[in-house]
């Protein structure tokens, strides 16, 4: 059981450029959400999503895009990146109910 | 609002307590603890659902108060491997299901 899967686990990016952070999980989980962490802070919601086709925002939406054509997939979109938005992103899952995260290791991402 | 940690750090000895606060301004349904090693994911450790119940993981133990919308993380006789940052997390509830994260609490361990 892979649990919840983020690829790539690093990159580096120019300003300007755009690219997807993919994000997989196999549980079946209802929710989906993407987080972001810079150095020696705390966990900030991007966006998350509480079924396929439905997305909504979260703290720090701006400069990402999401879609959830599929239970299985979230993937983050950085539009036109920027160097504010080198940080580590973590994708996360869980199933309705109050129930907690289970988290991928993270995708670390520079913005030069 | 996210709910806000106290303390911010914290450095112990092997073997010594801590209390680690969670307070949330908005009413809390259930809170979830987890620990997050340098470089490494948020892993989950214990999940409180009523008011005033305590669980317990090694060590460590946790409680929730519904009423004070708060909840605190005790470590125990803490070892080196208690190092990291705690969270807690909760899902936010005024009917939208997003899921936050408290400020945070940085915990070294000392030999």
């Amino acid at each position: 059981n892979a649990g919840v899967t983020q690829t790539p686990k690093f990159q580096v990016l120019k300003t300007g450029q755009s690219m997807t952070l993919q994000c997989a999980q196999d549980m079946n989980h209802e929710y989906m959400s993407w987080y972001r962490q810079d150095p020696g802070m705390g966990l900030r919601l991007i966006h998350y999503s509480v079924g396929a086709g439905i997305t909504d925002q979260g703290e720090v939406p701006n400069g990402y895009n999401v879609s959830r054509s599929t239970t299985e997939d979230f993937p983050l979109r950085l539009l036109s990146a920027a160097p504010s938005q080198t940080s580590v992103y973590f994708c996360a899952s869980r199933p309705t109910g109050n129930q907690p995260q289970h988290f991928g290791d993270g995708t670390r991402l520079s913005i030069l | 609002q996210q709910p806000v940690q106290s303390p911010q750090a914290v450095i112990l000895r092997e073997g010594e307590d801590a209390v680690i606060n969670c307070s949330s301004s908005k009413a809390l349904y259930s809170v979830h603890w987890y620990r997050q090693k340098h470089g490494e994911a948020p892993v989950f450790l214990m999940i409180l659902l009523k008011g005033g119940e305590q669980k317990g993981h090694e060590k460590i133990s946790a409680s929730f108060n519904e009423k004070k919308q708060q909840s605190s993380l005790y470590l125990t006789a803490s070892q080196l491997s208690y190092s990291g940052t705690y969270f807690c997390g909760t899902e936010d509830t005024s009917g939208t299901y997003k899921y936050i994260f408290g400020t945070g609490t940085r915990l070294k361990v000392l030999a």
